[in-house]
């Protein structure tokens, strides 16, 4: 079945430096892809989508590109904020069946002043 | 705008007690309607999901039920808690189109005793 599989975590940067947290798919097709963030004491919020391969997904200075070749999603910033302290999940839907969502395990990122 | 409601926000029931958790959307009509549990320390794995009044579908078996008695409530239930239930529960809704978004409630922190 469809499935998203993500780094783990915690992951500790500090301000400035470059994040990239990992993600692959696996689905039949082409499936609709996500990153939610969640916020200390917040429900989860979607940060960007990529809904066809080579899409670059992108929201407040983090990016995060459609690879078909390699199935995977993988979310980028060029210089994290202690702001950016959270839980990120990766996450698919369809293209089947557009009505499930599926989500990874959710990688947290600590950010250090 | 639409706005999702989740009650309560913190729950603490008894092992063998029943649960009845609550999520309404406003301002959407005939919205896919979601329930979600995040467990300590592992992700979010989908419950259960309604496409429409009366029409749930199952992700995995297990203690709990859901219902949809209106299009915009979806309710989540127990007849007897277990200590695996415990954990923290998320409703979310989507426009039910392709390449639409979830939008996730608050939470409720469920501590089965």
């Amino acid at each position: 079945g469809d499935s998203v599989t993500q780094m783990e975590g915690p992951v500790t940067l500090s301000e400035e430096a470059f994040l990239t947290i990992n993600c692959t798919y696996t689905a039949t097709g082409y499936p609709s892809l996500f990153w939610y963030v969640q916020y200390p004491g917040e429900g989860l919020q979607l940060l960007l989508k990529a809904t066809k391969a080579d899409d670059k997904g992108s929201n407040k200075g983090f990016e995060a590109t459609y690879r078909k070749e390699t199935t995977s999603f993988h979310l980028e910033k060029g210089s994290v904020q202690v702001s950016d302290s959270a839980v990120y999940f990766c996450a698919l839907s369809g293209p089947y069946n557009f009505n499930k969502f599926y989500f990874g395990s959710g990688t947290k990122l600590n950010v250090k002043p | 705008s639409q706005t999702i409601h989740q009650w309560p926000a913190t729950l603490v029931q008894p092992v063998g007690s029943p649960l009845s958790l609550e999520c309404t959307v406003e301002g959407t009509s005939n919205p896919n309607l979601y329930w979600y549990r995040q467990a300590a320390g592992r992700g979010l794995q989908l419950l259960f999901y309604s496409v429409g009044i009366g029409q749930i579908s199952s992700e995995v078996p297990q203690n709990l039920s859901a219902s949809r008695p209106q299009d915009r409530q979806f309710i989540l239930s127990s007849k007897k808690l277990l200590l695996s239930d415990s954990g923290f529960y998320l409703c979310a809704w989507s426009p039910g189109q392709v390449n639409e978004k979830l939008f996730f409630g608050s939470g409720t922190q469920l501590s089965v005793l």
